[in-house]
């Protein structure tokens, strides 16, 4: 299986820009995905296919990468973007998940 | 708008099934993929297995010997069925809507369902 491999977790002050990582173990193509999980929710898409936001999302929010190494910017963070983040590969099977990056708020 | 919703037991014994309903609105099941996706308590993500617009299935295989997703078009649901439970199977459980093609995202989710397998 391909693992994604995320540090588990940043904190930040409101204004900063911040950069998430996700390294794939074997290529991925584009073919990776950003979510936000709010505590007691479900997963919300943020970026698409490495680099194109999702409907509705802030343009805060922004996806670089290919191959098998991938980053999530938040430029600038704002108090609700406090959550988990999670990167996920659909080009290989079975699809995976990275573990999440938690995003603290100083 | 796009809707799903996930319905089900949410206590089942070690080494019975568990059998989820996801009831979708605002969208085709012919068109487009529904997936199930589980968390366990305060842990990570994992894909369970997907059914397609024409019907066909993919399972992760850490779970295929277990698993069965099937549809009811008509009635606009998707079923998932996992025998053998165990403990470590607690998780809240997601289904999800995708494309109909291999690499879509999951864009849209239901609020998910606790399960928990406990005798």
């Amino acid at each position: 299986d391909t693992v994604l491999t995320q540090s588990p977790a940043l904190a930040v002050s409101p204004g900063e820009r911040v950069s998430i990582s996700c390294r794939a173990s074997e290529g991925v193509n584009s073919y990776m995905h950003w979510y936000q999980q709010k505590p007691g929710q479900q997963p919300k898409l943020l970026i698409y296919k490495a680099s194109n936001l999702a409907s509705g999302v802030p343009a805060r929010f922004s996806g670089s990468g290919s191959g098998t190494d991938f980053t999530l910017t938040i430029d600038p963070v704002e108090a609700d973007d406090t959550a988990t983040y999670f990167c996920q590969q659909s080009w290989n099977d079975p699809y995976t998940f990275g573990a999440g990056t938690k995003l603290e708020l100083k | 708008q796009v809707q799903l919703k996930e319905s089900g037991p949410g206590l089942v014994q070690p080494s019975q099934t568990l059998s989820l309903t996801c009831t979708v609105s605002g969208f085709s099941l012919t068109s487009n993929s529904v997936h199930w996706v589980r968390q366990p308590p305060g842990k990570g993500l994992e894909w369970m297995g997907g059914i397609w617009g024409d019907g066909s299935t993919d399972y992760n295989s850490a779970l295929k010997s277990r698993l069965s997703i099937s549809r009811d078009t008509s009635k606009s649901q998707v079923f998932l069925k996992m025998n053998s439970l165990q403990t470590d199977d607690t998780a809240i459980y997601f289904c999800t809507r995708s494309g109909n093609y291999g690499s879509s995202p999951f864009a849209y989710w239901g609020q998910g369902t606790l399960v928990t397998v406990s005798s």
